[in-house]
């Protein structure tokens, strides 16, 4: 069975750090695509940024609105996808979902909440 | 930068069939493949449609989604509605390495 883990969410000040993780089970994680996606407060899905796996050059794309502040990371041997997050905002309130990259089969975690406020 | 636009919701009665749209703001919808989540409240997405048309395992065929190239817009549509189908969806596709989503549309089975 897929799992996806999500956790290390929490109330953090505005201008504060933040590193989430998720650790998954029950697929090949290292050859996995990985995103992660946030959904504020009562709105809708916004997509955070995407690591490729190592194979295809592991590298990174991220949202306009996160470029510069957030880094997404991979650590194959533990299985886990992490997301370090900086110079917090308000506006980043939010959950924070990971999933696979790959449409035909694409599986999410539960989300953690990440609350930014003074 | 390339946005997708939806109704904020619909409503339909069950046995019924409803349509959602999911229209490209630039360029064309067709150049890239859309997908269409389902968001149950408190809960994790799901995928229902991906690649504009193609049903993951396990979503029933009253599912089912297509590209419209003239009016550069992608539905969904569910027919037989029934009362487990209320949920918000998403259509998402891409901007070059982007993923981008829609607003999402509130659909409700009464």
């Amino acid at each position: 069975e897929v799992q996806l883990v999500e956790s290390g969410g929490g109330l953090v000040k505005p201008g504060g750090s933040l590193r989430l993780s998720c650790a998954v089970s029950g697929f090949t994680f290292s050859n996995a695509w990985m995103s992660w996606v946030r959904q504020a407060p009562g709105k809708g899905l916004d997509w955070v940024g995407r690591i490729k796996s190592k194979t295809d050059g592991g590298t990174t794309d991220y949202a306009a609105p996160v470029k510069g502040r957030f880094t997404i990371t991979r650590d194959d041997s533990r299985k886990t996808l992490y997301l370090q997050m900086s110079s917090l905002k308000t506006e980043d309130t939010a959950v924070y979902f990971c999933s696979t990259d790959d449409p035909i089969n694409r599986h999410w975690g539960r989300g953690t909440l990440v609350t930014v406020s003074s | 930068n390339f946005m997708l636009t939806q109704p904020h919701s619909v409503s339909e009665s069950p046995g019924k069939t409803v349509t959602i749209s999911c229209t490209g703001s630039s360029g064309s919808i067709a150049s890239s493949y859309v997908q269409w989540h389902q968001q149950r409240p408190g809960r994790a997405p799901t995928t229902v449609i991906y690649e504009n048309n193609q049903r993951p395992s396990g979503v029933p065929d009253r599912f089912s989604g297509s590209i419209d190239s003239s009016s550069n817009s992608a539905s969904l549509t569910i027919s037989g509605l029934k009362t487990e189908d209320e949920a918000d969806y998403y259509c998402q596709s891409y901007d070059i390495s982007n993923q981008v989503f829609g607003g999402g549309t509130k659909l409700t089975v009464l």
